[in-house]
């Protein structure tokens, strides 16, 4: 049951650029998507949402895009920082009818000084 | 910031013992969620509550789990007689309306020996 896919299981980037972190889904039922960013021995920690009402969600340094048609939304971090380093989760759930979150298997970002 | 707490941070236990897994959720929020995840695999769903009863649950939530809310801060899992394939971190969330963010605690490890 892979409904939510992120299929880059890591990805290096340069501090200061911009790091692009991507999840597509299948279940067209999920109008909410959002990112965690979890660190080792830690809880999953909110960073953004969207909902399929909109195509954009900035907050600071994280925008999400949401591209319904395509089924694909991504996180971009911009400037990318060292402490940014962590394994990042995309995560969906349908408003109605099912409050769970349905996680993506996480892509593990390194940002290299 | 008010956070999601969790007790025990590991929890070691010998296969067929009952475990007592315990959580304090954000103090105004209103919907509790519990969550696992084994070692390399996907952050799984396992359970929903709101208005101290059960909103919905996982294939993975069978008769050997039961969640509670013993008063008005905590919120419990249970499992009735661990098996070894029960060993995963399990991670407790909370929101405090439907369908907003969770925020997560962070994690009880589960050791079944």
């Amino acid at each position: 049951d892979q409904q939510v896919k992120q299929n880059s299981p890591s990805l290096s980037v340069q501090e200061g650029r911009i790091s692009i972190l991507n999840c597509d889904y299948t279940n067209s039922m999920f109008d909410y998507f959002l990112w965690y960013k979890k660190y080792p021995a830690e809880g999953p920690t909110f960073l953004i949402s969207i909902s399929s009402i909109k195509d954009k969600n900035e907050d600071g340094r994280f925008t999400v895009f949401l591209n319904k048609s395509a089924k694909h939304l991504s996180l971009h971090i911009v400037p990318s920082q060292p402490g940014d380093s962590a394994v990042y989760f995309c995560a969906a759930s349908a408003l109605w009818g099912s409050e769970k979150l349905v996680f993506g298997k996480g892509t593990k970002l390194t940002v290299n000084p | 910031e008010p956070e999601v707490t969790q007790t025990p941070s590991h929890q070691v236990t010998q296969m067929g013992q009952e475990v007592i897994l315990r959580c304090v959720p954000i103090s105004n929020h209103l919907y509790f969620y519990w969550y696992r995840q084994i070692l390399g695999q996907k952050v799984e769903f396992l359970v929903s509550f709101y208005n101290n009863e059960i909103s919905e649950k996982s294939e993975i939530f069978d008769d050997q789990f039961s969640v509670e809310r013993p008063d008005g801060s905590n919120f419990t899992l249970k499992i009735r007689s661990t098996k070894l394939e029960d060993s995963a971190m399990y991670f407790c969330a909370s929101s405090d309306r439907e369908g907003d963010e969770q925020f997560f605690g962070p994690g009880t490890r589960l050791t079944v020996l």
